[in-house]
């Protein structure tokens, strides 16, 4: 019973490195999403994926791709990583394209600091 | 002004204690969640409502449309209830998120 599962849970970078947190669920979800989580603010989305082939902007894209590589895989790189872009990444999906109307499911979080 | 308020913004409890969270929004919604995020750990969906009231074991969420509020109630708080509490709405296609509401209760 997995749910949404990111990888890797912890990472440190040293600024420049690039990397790409790793997201797939198993539940047939249409839409998934990418928010960081910072000490003080909500809860904000950097991507989304309303359906396979499809991805937009949300309220933080910047210093972010992403890449919905099929129905279960939703992929977060950070091409030049800064320390700004320390915080708490959560994946999640939902059942039908965005909105507040589906349950959402969250992964456990991948812990991102960057020296 | 956040369209999404929760209070309070940190709240410490005795065991037994009956607890309310509170979340007011300013715009229209769809639906409100309210998430429970366990430190270090991951983000779970606790209700998902739109008119009314929900009721799971100890925790109740109610909803007035009119007012755009919502509440969070725990009866018979528990030291496993500590916890960070979310509210969230659906509006225009998106979540939006409150910033939480800290909850620890004692033994």
């Amino acid at each position: 019973n997995a749910g949404v599962t990111q990888t890797p849970k912890f990472q440190v970078l040293k600024t420049g490195q690039s990397m790409t947190l790793q997201c797939a669920q198993d539940m047939n979800h249409n839409s998934m999403y990418w928010y960081r989580q910072d000490p003080g603010m909500g809860l904000r989305l950097i991507y989304y994926s309303a359906s396979e082939g499809t991805t937009d902007k949300g309220e933080v894209p910047n210093g972010y791709n992403v890449s919905r590589l099929n129905k279960r895989e939703f992929s977060l790189r950070l091409e030049s990583a800064a320390p700004s872009q320390t915080s708490v990444y959560f994946c999640a999906s939902t059942p039908q394209a965005p909105g507040g109307g589906n349950t959402i499911y969250f992964g456990e979080g991948s812990w991102l600091t960057v020296v | 002004k956040n369209e999404v308020e929760q209070s309070p913004q940190n709240l410490t409890a005795q065991e037994g204690e009956f607890i309310t969270i509170n979340c007011s929004y300013s715009v229209g919604i769809s639906a409100l969640h309210w998430l429970q995020q366990h430190p270090g750990g991951g983000i779970v969906s606790l209700f998902m409502l739109s008119s009314g009231k929900k009721k799971h074991g100890r925790l109740i969420a109610t909803i007035n449309i009119q007012e755009k509020h919502s509440s969070l109630h725990i009866t018979a708080s528990h030291p496993r209830d500590s916890a960070v509490y979310i509210c969230a709405v659906g509006s225009q296609g998106n979540l939006i998120f409150g910033k939480g509401t800290k909850l620890s209760v004692k033994p």
